[in-house]
């Protein structure tokens, strides 16, 4: 079965500070892999995604995941925050052919100031 | 504005209550996903509609019935509430079925069970 670990609950960086949040999945083949932010009240935005090819993606509000088959990771950066993307990052993987995503449990993303 | 447009909103309703739930999807769009969120279970898949047809069934309890009608827009039925139903129930949309599509979400709606 697919499954998805977020090791980091929660996070705190400093503004204008570097980000990298964690995301291993268990799957039998490379699945689709996706990553969202769902801002307080808000529904899921999708922030990139990997089907396949260039293994570093990139994605809006300047963020990128680079995809590492070998460690089954999918990692997701930004090389300076902002004060706006403090919200929560879910991690996501769907099977190829397959209908559902299946969810990490989240990392919440504080910034101070 | 995803495009994808749930209602209500927020609902607030009492154990054994039946509610529903409605989702319009993006123009175009012909699949439906229906989420529900929780603080103990996260994001958990219940169920997917492609154009009117049952295509998938995740973590669905018996109480919850879903339907996509033929305007494409769907409906997720909660019946014999309980308190731990209290949740947040998302629904997508795709251009076709399958991840390779992307999916968009809406705003989800708050239901509370009291």
């Amino acid at each position: 079965a697919q499954s998805v670990t977020q090791p980091d609950i929660h996070i705190t960086v400093s503004e204008g500070a570097s980000l990298e949040l964690r995301c291993n999945y268990s799957y039998g083949a490379t699945p689709y892999l996706f990553w969202y932010v769902q801002s307080p009240g808000q529904g899921l935005q999708l922030l990139l995604k990997y089907f396949s090819g260039d293994t570093l993606v990139q994605g809006i509000k300047g963020f990128e995941a680079e995809f590492k088959r070998s460690q089954s990771s999918f990692n997701l950066r930004k090389p300076s925050v902002h004060w706006s993307d403090a919200a929560e990052y879910f991690c996501a993987v769907m099977g190829q052919g397959a209908q559902k995503l299946v969810f990490g449990q989240g990392t919440r993303l504080t910034i101070n100031p | 504005d995803s495009g994808v447009t749930q209602t209500p909103k927020h609902l607030i309703t009492a154990t054994g209550q039946r509610v529903t739930l409605r989702c319009s999807p993006r123009s175009g769009d012909l699949s439906v996903y229906w989420y529900q969120q929780s603080l103990d279970q996260g994001l958990q898949f219940l169920i997917q509609y492609y154009n009117g047809e049952e295509r998938a069934k995740g973590n669905i309890l018996e109480r919850f019935s879903a339907q996509q009608f033929p305007d494409l827009h769907s409906e997720l039925n909660l019946s014999s509430l309980e308190l731990g139903d209290s949740a947040l129930y998302f629904c997508a949309s795709s251009l076709r079925t399958g991840g390779s599509y992307g999916y968009t979400f809406g705003s989800g709606t708050r239901l509370t069970v009291v």
